[in-house]
């Protein structure tokens, strides 16, 4: 059955950056893009790219340009998503999804990352 | 950037009645890149349909979705108690593929 496993809960200070993994399995992990989207605490989902693992396309939201990136590592089926220079309002559930059609058909368990002096 | 709105914020139901979750879009989106989820507290998001009227794998028939252009609805006929939850609509037919505020059906 389709997985995705993500990282550990992160505590990060201000202008420090991130990196979360999510490891795939049950499926072919180049066969489909990965997207990441995140969700400040009560707040709705916000899409901030995807990756394509088949070569390493992406295509990142105006809003995150400059201070995401995102990597995969076919080897182990794994992709990550790094922000930088992160502020308090980085504060989310960040969560993988892998690609159906350009919608997200399976969900990792969500990555809590707490931005905090 | 295209903007989705959802309509009501809130429906307040019992189980066994009708929900009509509506979203507008700020622009037109071909019906192929839209998409609906349901979430629940401390859970991820569960695609529901794509496609604007494709059920996703294993979502029983009483979800349905619908619409066009910059229409579109999700119905669910009957609730089930395990139905209230948190809906998402989402384009992503033209990046930044963006998702609606949400619509929270509670119980009445």
């Amino acid at each position: 059955q389709v997985q995705l496993v993500q990282s550990g809960t992160e505590v990060k200070k201000p202008g420090a950056s991130v990196k979360v993994s999510c490891t795939a399995s049950g499926y072919t992990f180049t066969d489909y893009y990965i997207h990441w989207v995140r969700q400040a605490p009560g707040q709705g989902l916000q899409w901030m790219g995807w990756i394509n693992p088949n070569g390493g396309g992406t295509n990142y939201a105006q809003e995150f340009q400059g201070r995401v990136t995102m990597t995969r590592d076919t080897s182990i089926s794994t992709a990550y998503m790094e922000l930088s220079r992160l502020r308090s309002d980085d504060t989310a559930v960040y969560y993988c999804a892998k690609d159906h059609l350009g919608s997200g058909d399976y969900w990792g368990q969500g990555t809590l990352v707490t931005v905090s002096s | 950037e295209i903007v989705l709105t959802q309509s009501p914020g809130t429906l307040s139901l019992s189980p066994g009645e009708r929900a009509t979750l509506s979203c507008r879009a700020s622009q037109s989106v071909s019906s192929s890149h839209f998409g609906w989820y349901q979430q629940k507290p401390g859970q991820s998001p569960r695609l529901l349909i794509y496609g604007a009227s494709s059920r996703a794998t294993g979502i029983p028939d009483r979800f349905s979705g619908s619409g066009s252009g910059t229409d579109f609805t999700l119905t669910i006929s009957r609730l089930e108690p395990e139905d209230f939850a948190v809906y998402y609509c989402q384009q992503y037919g033209r990046s930044p593929f963006t998702f609606g505020p949400g619509t929270k059906v509670d119980i009445k």
